[in-house]
């Protein structure tokens, strides 16, 4: 069964540093999604991305962060400069263009970023 | 702007009983509905989901929901928990067509008692 793949599984990095989160939606999904989920919190919506730019975001996406697809596998999540609040876990998902907007979402197994 | 609540922060079951989680939403058509489930230190996994149709949803591992327009609630209800189900439930709510992202309730933590 076709599943969405996440690397780093976690990432330690000190505050200030970039980083870049790596996902591998579905072969055959055109929409992706960046969540996050704060420790013990809910997880929150990010970024959606269809056909090569932002089709929404959250007003957690500020400035800091950058999405993009740079091959036709790849979707990556940048953190220019990590803060002490950025330590999460860190979902990407996607979904197939379905029939009459139909929107369910396929999760990978998530990225704990880790910010020191 | 859409919203989920999930009442439950935790509920404790004993193994064999029947379940019930809560899940109310708020938005202003029909939305979608989702139930995911986390076990710890892992993903989010789709337990069942409401599109349109019969109210009562089947899903996976034995789960079911029903939506009830009337009271904006897509409720998670098992009629046997195993000890297996031990994890976070996460309730979801989806606007229909276009990218928008799911909006998820702060989760119900699920505990089995022997």
């Amino acid at each position: 069964e076709p599943e969405v793949t996440q690397t780093p599984s976690h990432q330690v990095t000190q505050m200030g540093q970039e980083v870049i989160l790596r996902c591998v939606p579905i072969s055959n999904h055109l929409y992706f999604y960046w969540y996050r989920q704060i420790l013990g919190q809910k997880v929150e919506f990010l970024v959606s991305f269809y056909n090569n730019e932002i089709s929404e975001k959250s007003e957690i996406f500020d400035d800091q962060f950058s999405v993009e697809r740079p091959d036709g596998s790849n979707f990556t999540l940048k953190i220019r400069s990590t803060k002490l609040e950025d330590s999460a876990m860190y979902f990407c998902a996607s979904r197939q263009l379905g029939l009459a907007g139909v929107n369910e979402q396929f999760f990978g197994p998530g990225t704990r970023l880790t910010v020191l | 702007a859409q919203s989920v609540t999930q009442p439950d922060i935790h509920i404790t079951v004993s193994e064999g009983a029947s379940l019930e989680l809560r899940c109310n939403y708020s938005y202003g058509a029909t939305p979608y509905l989702f139930w995911y489930v986390q076990s710890p230190g892992q993903g989010l996994q789709l337990l069942l989901k409401y599109f349109s149709g019969d109210t009562l949803v089947q899903g996976i591992k034995g789960f079911e929901a029903e939506f009830k327009r009337s009271q904006s609630s897509f409720n998670l209800r098992k009629p046997s928990v195993h000890w297996s189900d031990a994890a976070e439930y996460f309730c979801a709510v989806g606007a229909r067509g276009g990218a928008d992202g799911l909006t998820f309730g702060k989760g119900t933590h699920l505990i089995i008692q022997p």
